[in-house]
């Protein structure tokens, strides 16, 4: 399976929004409600933000937020803040139980 | 609390077989849903999944790497221990262990990896 594409870098200014797309196709993204996105700071493990597209694991903030269409998942974050600066993956189910990731977006708060 | 924690070795020559053991504590790999995980980073480069070993001992590999992937469990100790055979460059890496959450296809626990230098 191919990985999911995602734009290289994306930036934004404190307290403003920015949105992350991951593109797959209708054997991952397009079929399955699988989608799950990651935070990594430099020399850090990921850390899950969201997921099945748009769900938040205990602890995360609510300036998260994923959503889906068609072959294309979201991962919107709100209320810019420096901390937020880091490498973001997107993650879906590709069947067959397999799971394809997405080629990481660099976030820099401006 | 759960926590996972990568070990193996820092460097391994290209054709050798790498070995690296996820030993994890608060959970257990015997209870119903459970499921760990491997994925792989190289320097710089993107996140890959590897392989799953679930509760119930049934086991899933990356269709790219499954010939050359083994993933087995050591219930006594806690462990799960990933195998990648005849290395390659290619293979140098950060490699996570993780646990799957309940349902579904995410990683909700991450070790913080141990690197992996084929040279």
């Amino acid at each position: 399976q191919s990985a999911l594409t995602q734009p290289a870098s994306v930036s934004g200014s404190p307290g403003q929004s920015t949105t992350v797309s991951c593109t797959g196709s209708f054997d991952d993204i397009g079929k399955y409600n699988l989608v799950s996105w990651y935070q990594q700071h430099p020399g850090e493990a990921p850390k899950l933000l969201i997921y099945d597209v748009l769900k938040r694991p205990s602890g995360v903030s609510d300036r998260f937020s994923g959503s889906k269409s068609g072959n294309t998942a979201s991962l919107t974050i709100s209320g810019l803040q420096a901390d937020d600066e880091a490498h973001y993956y997107c993650c879906s189910y590709a069947g067959l139980s397999t799971v394809v990731f997405g080629g990481g977006t660099k976030l820099t708060v401006l | 609390q759960v926590t996972l924690k990568e070990s193996g070795p820092a460097l391994v020559k290209p054709t050798q077989t790498l070995t690296v053991t996820c030993t994890f504590s608060g959970f257990s790999l015997s209870s119903p849903g459970v499921r760990v995980a491997w994925v792989r980073q190289p320097p710089g480069k993107a996140l890959e999944w590897l392989a799953r070993f679930d509760y119930d001992g049934s086991r899933f590999y990356s269709t790219s790497l499954k010939t050359r992937l083994t993933i087995s469990k050591d219930t006594s100790k806690n462990q799960v221990v990933l195998t990648l055979t005849n290395t390659d460059p290619a293979d140098t890496a950060t490699y996570f262990c993780t646990r799957m959450i309940d349902s579904g296809w995410a990683f909700d626990v991450w070790g913080r990896g141990t690197m992996v230098t084929v040279s």
